[in-house]
């Protein structure tokens, strides 16, 4: 079946440290890979997303490759700021079942980040 | 500005009532989603719609009742709450169901329910 695995948290970090979230997945077929951000009393955002395998989403400075060998898709980010505090959720989507139009939507169980100026 | 509206935003509720959830997006997309989030285990479909007139169920369908009688609206009820029920509501649209957005997910602000 189709599940995600992301590191546990919660992840504290100085501003301007180096950021990986780390997020393994397995599933059937060829999946696409997402990383949402959720910021305090919001919900759910798209961060990034790559469709398919050696591809690199990449936006606000964060960047994840889609690495089929290991079946990864870490989240990484060169120097973090204050702002970038939220908790991210790892996901992927499996393509539709043949004669069903929907395509799931599997997430990990979030990794919560705080950073401290 | 388009997106999600999700209403009520917070509620206490007695254990028993009949409670519904409210969703309405405005960007017409096809399919719509709702997912309980609770700590430590992230995010969990409960039921979704990929069109109007069309429902499923998801992962924790249980206790939850789904209708979709136009493309805007998703109304989550509850037709007996529990207090297992407390957890904070999303509901979420995206566009059409396979195409290159597939996994784009737009989501509400949330609606944090307590059931006591």
């Amino acid at each position: 079946g189709n599940s995600v695995t992301q590191m546990e948290g919660p992840v504290t970090l100085s501003e301007e440290a180096f950021l990986t979230i780390n997020c393994t997945y397995t599933a059937t077929g060829y999946p696409s890979l997402f990383w949402y951000v959720q910021y305090p009393g919001e919900g759910l955002q798209l961060l990034l997303k790559a469709t398919k395998a050696d591809d690199k989403g990449s936006n606000k400075g964060f960047e994840a490759t889609y690495r089929k060998e290991t079946t990864s898709f870490h989240l990484e980010k060169g120097s973090v700021q204050v702002s970038d505090s939220a908790v991210y959720f790892c996901a992927l989507s499996d393509l539709p079942d043949r004669g069903s139009t929907l395509g799931r939507l599997y997430f990990g169980r979030g990794t919560q980040l705080t950073v401290w100026p | 500005i388009a997106g999600i509206t999700q209403a009520p935003t917070s509620q206490i509720l007695a254990a028993g009532r009949r409670m519904t959830l409210r969703c309405t997006q405005d960007m017409r997309h096809n399919a719509m989603y709702w997912y309980r989030q609770d700590l430590g285990l992230g995010l969990r479909l409960i039921h979704y719609s990929n069109t109007a007139g069309t429902t499923g169920k998801g992962e924790v369908p249980d206790g939850y009742s789904v209708s979709r009688a136009n493309t805007d609206d998703f109304p989550l009820t509850l037709a007996s709450a529990v207090p297992s029920q407390t957890s904070v509501y999303f509901c979420a649209s995206s566009e059409i169901i396979g195409g290159p957005n597939t996994g784009e997910l737009f989501f509400g602000e949330g609606s944090r329910l307590t059931v006591l």
